[in-house]
């Protein structure tokens, strides 16, 4: 069975700070991909990054970033410099098979509030 | 770009009502697929369709029924409706058709149920 654990229930940083977004999943599958979704207050998914199991390779994109390491499970976000907007809670999520696409398993999301 | 629609935005019912939420895809999307969020809580999965057939079932009870129509767009049943019913409900949705290049799975923002 597949189960995604983000340990951080809560983060609070002072602007411009860097903060690092733990995630660990759980999949007997080979084939899987991971998912980085962002609520802010207003309730919505955003949608930030979708990674596949055979790309190890770290993505940046602008102040955000990815680790994605298969040797300990885990695909981390980081954010560079972060801002009063970046407060949201951040979802990690899983889904197994060839599809990309079959149900997504959630970790229980990490609030992060970051303060003028 | 036109994103996935859901209706209503809000809704209030009573204990034992039924409720009906209505989820439009992206055009061309072929799959829909339903989450239940409680509060506090991470997404959970309910159900999926794939051209009008289900294609995944989750944690969804049985007083709850949905369907996939011609147009694709989806509709999610509630009857005798219960507090602990009381959630945000998302819809998302994709395509099978273009799996290499679609790499995003599109929420739309959601329906907020309460169950007074």
């Amino acid at each position: 069975a597949q189960k995604v654990t983000q340990a951080q229930t809560e983060i609070s940083v002072v602007e411009k700070e860097d903060v690092t977004l733990d995630c660990v999943y759980e999949t007997r599958d080979t084939t899987y991909y991971l998912f980085w979704y962002k609520q802010p207050p207003s309730g919505e998914l955003v949608f930030l990054i979708r990674r596949n199991s055979f790309d190890e390779q770290n993505e940046i994109s602008g102040r955000y970033s990815w680790n994605f390491q298969k040797s300990t499970s885990s695909f981390n976000f980081t954010i560079t410099a972060s801002q009063v907007v970046d407060s949201a809670v951040y979802f990690c999520a899983l889904s197994e098979g060839n599809s990309g696409y079959s149900t997504l398993t959630f970790g229980k999301g990490t609030m992060l509030l970051v303060s003028p | 770009a036109a994103g996935v629609i859901q209706s209503p935005r809000h809704l209030i019912k009573e204990k034992r009502e039924t409720a009906t939420l209505k989820c439009y895809p992206i055009p061309r999307h072929d799959t829909v697929y339903w989450y239940q969020q409680g509060p506090g809580q991470d997404p959970q999965f309910l159900i999926s369709f794939y051209e009008k057939m289900q294609s995944d079932k989750g944690s969804i009870p049985d007083r709850f029924s949905a369907q996939q129509f011609s147009d694709y767009h989806s509709e999610l049943n509630m009857s005798s409706l219960e507090l602990g019913d009381s959630a945000l409900y998302f819809c998302a949705s994709s395509t099978r058709q273009n799996q290499a290049t679609n790499e995003k799975l599109f929420f739309g923002s959601g329906t907020q149920l309460s169950v007074l």
